[in-house]
């Protein structure tokens, strides 16, 4: 079955370092978004991204937070100046044709920002 | 924005029991799906069900949109199924696809 795949699984760095997070989507979905998870709370919504530009956002994704799809394949969440606040599991998902269906979450990249 | 309520925040069961989790939501929805957060911090689909009810070996879900809740049934629980479980919806209207996530149950299955 499909899925969607996501590295690093863990990634440490310095606060005030940039840190890119790739996924990889399921080939034939055309919607892709990003989530977060802080240690023991609730996932939240960050962007949602479709036909090449942002769809939607979320108040957390400020001017630090971006996205790309480089190529066909890989969508990338890029954090620049990291802070202490944004350590959290960062989930990448995608879903096939409308706002409407299933989304399939990858297995996340859990952040340490020291 | 729309509101979601999961009941209750833990549950502790003996192997073999059955159990009912809860999500209410706040506003009319197009898409509901029920995750399963297993230890590694993996989201487990479960179901899409934005209406209408779907059976999955001992896991089945309900969702009744005109009165805004849905329900997840666990039969025969077994210890691999401890976890947090999540409800998330997606709100009609929004031309972006936003998941808002409840705030979980965590469900724990002792031996």
């Amino acid at each position: 079955e499909p899925e969607v795949t996501q590295t690093p699984s863990h990634q440490v760095t310095q606060m005030g370092q940039e840190v890119i997070l790739r996924c990889v989507p399921i080939s034939n979905h055309l919607y892709f978004y990003w989530y977060r998870q802080i240690l023991g709370q609730k996932v939240e919504f960050l962007v949602s991204f479709y036909n090449n530009e942002i769809s939607e956002k979320s108040e957390i994704f400020d001017d630090q937070f971006s996205v790309e799809r480089p190529d066909g394949s890989n969508f990338t969440l890029k954090i620049r100046s990291t802070k202490l606040e944004d350590s959290a599991m960062y989930f990448c998902a995608s879903s096939e044709g409308t706002a409407r269906d299933t989304q399939y979450f990858g297995p996340g990249t859990r952040l340490t920002v020291l | 924005g729309i509101q979601v309520e999961q009941s209750p925040p833990d549950l502790i069961l003996q192997e073999g029991a059955n159990s009912t989790l809860r999500c209410n939501f706040s506003d009319s929805v197009n898409n509901l799906q029920w995750f399963h957060q297993n230890p590694w911090g993996q989201l487990i689909n479960l179901f899409y069900i934005p209406s209408g009810t779907k059976q999955n070996g001992r896991l089945s879900a309900t969702t009744v949109a005109t009165e805004r809740y849905s329900l997840l049934y666990i039969s025969s629980s077994q210890t691999t199924d401890s976890g947090v479980y999540f409800c998330a919806v997606g709100l009609v209207g929004t031309s972006g696809s936003r998941l808002t996530f409840g705030e979980g149950t965590q469900l724990t299955v002792n031996p």
